[in-house]
């Protein structure tokens, strides 16, 4: 699985886009980018999951480059809810059908008044 | 009961006690997950079920056991276990489907273990 580089801490001002940075240089062809997200004191709450085309849910909107080495996360209009850590993982589809997931450090997101 | 739900949700327990900690699932889900979470590090995989079988284990040692009865049910049962195992476990399940596909996993809130 390719490794991933996030920014530790990020701020954004609610009601305003929050932007989340994902580096992924190494990754190879199949390998999708998944993201995750963990409030405090709760499990991961899987967010969005793309390849190569850009991707938009009700969560959130993930901007993958051309090149597919980096992406971003968008929440277009962040609240005070939003505030957690963000997970970035680059792996394959599972082969055997369940997935192995592997976390790093992610980024903490704030989101002020 | 929706998603998955965990107990107990805080356990306090001395190093020579033996506890168990429980997760089910309502998902109709046919895989299930234990990770582990200690404080300033990333989250770690312990164990996966597949189908009811374990299909991994990620060195970890021999005082954690898991169990799973059933597709709905997950237990890790706990003994002897050190300060430093103090963490937040965390259940998740998924969907086991065709190969190379993909679906999310539902995590539980989590056990929040305290070894004295």
């Amino acid at each position: 699985d390719a490794k991933t580089t996030q920014p530790t801490s990020m701020d954004c001002a609610e009601g305003r886009a929050a932007n989340l940075p994902c580096n992924h240089s190494t990754i190879s062809g199949n390998e999708y980018v998944y993201w995750y997200r963990q409030i405090h004191s709760q499990g991961p709450q899987y967010i969005i999951h793309g390849l190569k085309n850009n991707e938009t849910n009700e969560m959130a909107s993930l901007i993958i480059t051309e090149d597919r080495k980096s992406s971003t996360l968008i929440l277009p209009h962040a609240t005070l809810r939003d505030t957690a850590v963000y997970y970035c993982i680059v792996k394959l589809p599972p082969p055997g059908g369940y997935n192995k997931l592997i976390f790093g450090a992610g980024t903490r997101l704030a989101v002020h008044p | 009961e929706t998603g998955v739900t965990q107990t107990p949700r805080h356990l306090v327990m001395g190093m020579t006690n033996k506890k168990s900690l429980k997760c089910e699932q309502h998902l109709g889900h046919n895989a299930m997950y234990w990770y582990k979470q200690s404080a300033k590090k990333p989250l770690e995989l312990m164990f996966v079920y597949s189908l009811e079988e374990r299909v991994e284990n990620n060195s970890v040692p021999s005082r954690f056991s898991p169990e799973c009865p059933n597709s709905s049910h997950l237990f890790l049962h706990l003994h002897t276990l050190q300060p430093e195992d103090s963490a937040l476990y965390l259940c998740a399940s998924s969907q086991e489907q065709l190969a190379y596909s993909y679906n999310e996993q539902f995590f539980g809130p989590g056990t929040r273990l305290t070894v004295l």
